[in-house]
């Protein structure tokens, strides 16, 4: 069982908007920043959202992250196929002196 | 461009050793912590260990304390990953990270393509 919640699957169509949700505790979210990360099938993961709702260089803005309190939410606009990935997020967990991640959550775009 | 190449994974029985590698280049080794991930078949993902960059701070999982040693070389720009008493649990792919050095949850910046342990008699 992850430290971090997160549904195990979504769902939409392209062209619309999804947010996947993460849920910790003061330990975790509450007191770290958020991170998200997309797998595609068969690769590694590659960091999507950073410090909460920083996006790195060549992540498209389709691409949003936020965070209040004890959780966190990625938002993906604009759906496109090629958006059908696991998405993963995490945080440093100061109880535990070290990273946690959420359990994922597998989008299919429908 | 970054890059990071693991190795030494492979098929090993319950109680033995394994050790990995992940050779970097790209960017200043020794400028970076470094981290390990891991993920069972079918499952999510697990961090396992990170390193600071001189190699004197380092963290485990509670999963894996005890049992398996991070380090480094940084004159080789190796990262590695020494798995003692390995367990059927343990298998998994074993992924090395660069981590970006921001404050709160420290991202893992860029990722190596993974190296499969299977821990089976």
């Amino acid at each position: 069982q992850s430290v971090l919640t997160q549904p195990p699957s979504a769902s939409e169509t392209p062209g619309q908007r999804v947010t996947i949700s993460c849920s910790g505790s003061s330990s975790n979210i509450g007191s770290n920043t958020v991170n998200w990360y997309q797998q595609l099938p068969g690769t590694a993961p590659r960091l999507l959202i950073y410090s909460n709702n920083q996006r790195p260089s060549g992540v498209p803005d389709r691409f949003s992250g936020s965070k209040s309190g004890t959780s966190a939410s990625l938002a993906i606009s604009g759906l496109q196929s090629e958006d059908e990935a696991d998405y993963y997020c995490a945080a440093w967990d100061d109880n535990l002196n070290g990273r946690v991640f959420g359990g994922g959550t597998k989008l299919t775009v429908l | 461009e970054v890059q990071l190449l693991e190795s030494g994974g492979g098929l090993v029985q319950p109680g033995g050793s394994l050790r990995l590698s992940c050779a970097a280049s790209g960017f200043t080794f020794s400028s970076y912590a470094m981290s390990w991930v891991r993920q069972a078949p079918g499952k999510g993902l697990e961090w396992v260990s990170n390193l600071s960059g001189s190699g004197d701070h380092t963290r485990y999982a509670d999963s894996v304390k005890g049992r398996f040693t991070i380090s480094r070389d940084n004159s080789k720009n190796t990262l590695y990953l020494q798995m003692n008493s390995l367990r059927g649990e343990d298998t998994a792919v074993y992924y090395c990270a660069k981590d970006l050095p921001v404050a709160g949850s420290p991202p893992l910046e860029d990722w190596g393509q993974g190296t499969l342990v299977t821990v089976s008699s």
